[in-house]
């Protein structure tokens, strides 16, 4: 049971550079999520998914789009990356919210990106 | 706006000295709040969920606790390896109808031998 994983671990891409983050996870969770991590500004939500095929923004989506074309992948894509996108990127799953009933996520190890 | 706010940023402790991190909240109709633990280069870990106001909940050395208005992570005879900066988070009903997590900056902890 790997959890939730996240390729590639570290990039380093040229503004302008287009790519993409996978996240994998084995749980079977319903819910999915991109977060940001910059000093100073804890973690953000990008984006996040509540199945598959359906996609909803969080609190800074600007300049990423994501996919959710199998339960247990979801995708964030940088069409054209920005200096201000250098962050570490997290992913984390949970069960389904359900009955006011609360899920903890749990996170991937992340990925470091730099755009220069 | 919901807000997260954690205190100290950083806290110094030696080893066996106990102390508390605070977690104030101010978020409508709170679902859960969530203690994570961060070691660096690495992802959240999950720790403990707290649901309601005199809940309280432990873990080896960690005990969370909830009030209306923040909670408390107590840690108790620290070691070295509690070094990491530790996560709070609420959750709570978005105008969509689903529920997300609000973090706070976190507390950065260093337990010295």
């Amino acid at each position: 049971n790997a959890g939730v994983t996240q390729t590639p671990k570290f990039r380093v891409l040229k503004t302008g550079q287009s790519m993409t983050l996978l996240c994998a996870q084995d749980m079977n969770h319903e819910y999915m999520y991109w977060y940001r991590q910059d000093p100073g500004m804890g973690l953000r939500l990008i984006h996040y998914s509540v199945g598959e095929g359906t996609t909803a923004k969080g609190e800074v989506p600007d300049g990423y789009n994501v996919s959710r074309l199998k339960k247990q992948n979801f995708l964030l894509g940088l069409e054209s990356a920005a200096p201000s996108q250098t962050s570490v990127y997290f992913c984390a799953s949970s069960y389904r919210v359900f009955l006011e009933r609360t899920y903890e996520q749990y996170f991937g190890p992340g990925t470091r990106l730099t755009v220069t | 706006e919901d807000q997260v706010t954690q205190s100290p940023e950083a806290l110094r402790l030696q080893e066996g000295e106990s102390s508390s991190l605070n977690c104030s909240y101010t978020v409508s109709g709170l679902r859960g709040l969530f203690w994570y633990r961060q070691d660096p280069g690495k992802g959240p870990e999950f720790l403990f969920t707290l649901y309601s106001a005199g809940e309280e909940k432990e873990k080896e050395r960690l005990k969370a606790t909830l009030t209306k208005k923040e909670s408390f992570l107590h840690i108790t005879a620290p070691k070295p390896e509690d070094s990491a900066t530790y996560l709070c988070a609420v959750q709570a009903p978005m105008n969509s109808g689903y529920s997300t997590l609000t973090f706070g900056k976190g507390t950065m902890l260093l337990v010295s031998p």
